[in-house]
Parts: structure tokens; C-alpha cells; sequence
């Protein structure tokens, strides 16, 4: 079935470790986004890649690093996790980034930085 | 500063009836608007969307009102069922290139059977 993968599925970790949470997606979308749910917060933007070999700084960037050397995979890195960065991730897709095409999700990474 | 605010954190609604969910935004140049639903565990899934040229778009028993003096917009859900009971999120991007979504918060709707 057609849509995007995280991995993880969830994760603790020690404050102070490197984190890489993986996305891929087969839908041969040109845009992918990062964001993170906190309660009470709603969705906040990460990153973003419009395509593939650029990438962009979301809302709420500091701490994160994300790259994307091809289309299908755009993994987001924790350097060095803070308890801040407890979260649930989110991973989504566009075909091209513009205004009347939906991002589509994948089902989430549930972080917990101890 | 919230552009998207959806000020009601919960909703309870008798299943059949309708539910109505609300949005307010603050940036004028949102011209583009979109409603996600949430299930526990499982990412925002894209449920109904509407251009600021429209005021209205139906798809099913799903409708979206857009009113841009009032700069608010609803979703309608009419006859609500038990599994609409999820977090809808209102989401809003102004035109242009490389323009970014908004998220409300979000409300949870639960609807009792």
C-alpha cells in the first residue's frame, strides 16, 4: 500500500544522544515535511524539502537537522536530545509543494527524552 | 501569536445529530483552508478542504463554510456517526510559493452513540 513509513514507532532515549527518526515515502512526492505534535500546541513545522537536494526551516528548527539526498527519504536528526524535544513526530508528503494539494501523514514516532 | 485558533478544546455530540466545529484565523492572507481528522496512534489524515473564492464545499456528509470578513470557517458533520469521534485539525496556507501550512490546535470530537 502506497504511503509514508516512519520507523520508529517510538522511542526513549537519554538526554544527550544523537536520534535519527526515519522517513520514506512511495508516492514519488517532490515535498516532504517534519513536524512535531505537542499537547495543547497542535502540529508545528520542523523542516520542510520542497525537493529533493534542498531543504528548509520550518517554525521550530533548533535541535533539528534534516537532509534529503533523494526523493523518497527525508530522515530528521536529534544531535543531542534535550527533554524538551519529548514529542510525537510526524512525517508527511505533498506532490509539489503549493497551496491546493493536502499533505499526506504517516502515522507518527512517539519520542520520549529522558 | 496563534494565526489558527480553534478555541474549543472538546465536543460532545449525540450520534445523528450534527456537529459543527469551528475556526478562526488572523492572517489575512490565508487563502486556502483544510480540515484534518485524527485517530489515537495515527497520523492526521485529510479530510475536506475550500478556496477563499468559495464559501461552501460539500463532500459527503462533510461541509466546509468559509466566512473571510468574519475570517472563521466550520466543518459540518451531518448525521454524526461514533467513529467521527476523533482531533480535527483546522489547517490554513496563504498562496505563493513556498508558503507553509498553519494547524490549529485542534478539538476533539466525541460522538455517543
Amino acid at each position: 500500500i502506497a504511503g509514508i513509513t516512519q520507523a520508529p514507532t517510538s522511542q526513549i532515549l537519554a538526554a544527550g544522544r544523537r536520534m535519527t527518526l526515519r522517513c520514506t515515502q512511495d508516492m514519488r512526492h517532490n515535498a516532504m515535511y517534519w513536524y512535531r505534535q505537542d499537547l495543547g500546541l497542535g502540529l508545528r513545522l520542523i523542516h520542510y524539502s520542497n525537493t529533493a537536494g534542498t531543504t528548509g526551516k520550518g517554525e521550530v528548527p533548533d535541535g533539528y537537522s534534516v537532509s534529503r539526498a533523494n526523493t523518497d527519504d527525508f530522515p530528521l536528526t536529534l544531535a543531542s536530545a534535550v527533554p524538551s524535544q519529548t514529542s510525537v513526530y510526524f512525517c508527511a508528503s505533498s506532490p509539489e509543494d503549493s497551496s491546493n494539494q493536502p499533505q499526506h501523514f504517516g502515522d507518527g514516532t512517539r519520542l520520549s527524552i529522558l | 501569536d496563534q494565526q489558527v485558533k480553534q478555541n474549543s478544546p472538546s465536543l460532545s455530540v449525540q450520534e445523528g445529530r450534527i456537529s459543527i466545529l469551528n475556526c478562526d484565523y488572523t492572517n489575512s492572507m490565508f487563502d486556502y483552508f483544510l480540515w484534518y481528522k485524527k485517530y489515537p496512534a495515527e497520523g492526521p489524515t485529510f479530510l475536506i478542504s475550500i478556496s477563499s473564492i468559495k464559501d461552501k464545499n460539500e463532500d459527503g456528509r462533510f461541509t466546509v463554510f468559509l466566512n473571510k470578513s468574519a475570517k472563521h470557517l466550520s466543518l459540518h458533520i451531518v448525521p454524526s456517526q461514533p467513529g467521527d469521534s476523533a482531533v480535527y485539525f483546522c489547517a490554513a496556507r496563504p498562496s505563493g510559493a513556498n508558503s507553509k501550512l498553519t494547524f490549529g490546535k485542534g478539538i476533539t470530537l466525541s460522538v455517543r452513540p
